[in-house]
């Protein structure tokens, strides 16, 4: 079965702090892995799109790694701020069909003054 | 650059009644998809559609109906609402196949 799990649920730091989420998958077969900003009350905002091929990449303050041996990837936020505090969901897409894609339930973020 | 605009933000129905949710893109991209987010699950695909005239059925397609007259323009119908369909609904779309995906700001569904 298809299926995105990230780690932890919910995690609080304070500001200025770096911070790393987990996402592991269980998807086949893979196409891209996305990680996403939910601010409450708002839409999924696009951070990055990684292929197979793509190790690392970043965008601003964020950092996301894949291992598509291990099945893993991480999101690194360096020197968080206060609008950091968000969800972030690891997204998984397939090539099967029109672009499947599996959602994880998110790391909810808090970053505290 | 309004993006995906979704409408209404938030609605209450009650068991029975029938409503669209309108969603609107002014990116002229050809697919476009609506999820359910609903707490302790990720998001779930309802319909999508890969252009104007073409619609299709998602992992949890049923009591809604979709329609694409317009590259911009694709509603979900509620047919006839059930209080498990109190959810947050989110519109989706995407330039082509495997490519980023912008998202409406959702709607707010609570059915009594």
């Amino acid at each position: 079965k298809n299926q995105v799990e990230q780690s932890p649920q919910s995690l609080i730091i304070l500001e200025g702090k770096n911070c790393t989420l987990q996402c592991n998958y269980t998807v086949s077969p893979f196409s891209n892995l996305r990680w996403y900003k939910q601010d409450t009350g708002r839409g999924p905002v696009s951070l990055t799109i990684m292929t197979f091929s793509e190790n690392t990449k970043s965008n601003g303050r964020y950092t996301a790694t894949l291992d598509a041996d291990t099945k893993q990837s991480s999101l690194h936020i360096t020197a968080s701020q206060l609008s950091d505090s968000a969800s972030y969901i690891c997204v998984v897409s397939t090539t099967l069909g029109f672009q499947k894609l599996v959602f994880g339930t998110g790391t909810r973020l808090l970053v505290s003054p | 650059n309004a993006g995906v605009t979704q409408t209404p933000k938030f609605q209450v129905l009650k068991t029975g009644q029938s409503m669209t949710l309108q969603c609107a893109q002014d990116m002229n991209h050809e697919y476009m998809s609506w999820y359910r987010q609903d707490p302790g699950m990720g998001l779930r695909l309802i319909h999508y559609s890969v252009g104007a005239g073409i619609t299709d059925q998602g992992e949890v397609p049923n009591g809604y109906n979709v329609s694409r007259s317009t590259t911009e323009d694709f509603p979900l119908r509620l047919l006839s609402a059930a209080p498990s369909q109190t959810s947050v609904y989110f519109c989706a779309s995407n330039p082509g196949i495997n490519t980023e995906a912008f998202f409406g700001q959702g709607t707010r569904l609570t059915v009594v």
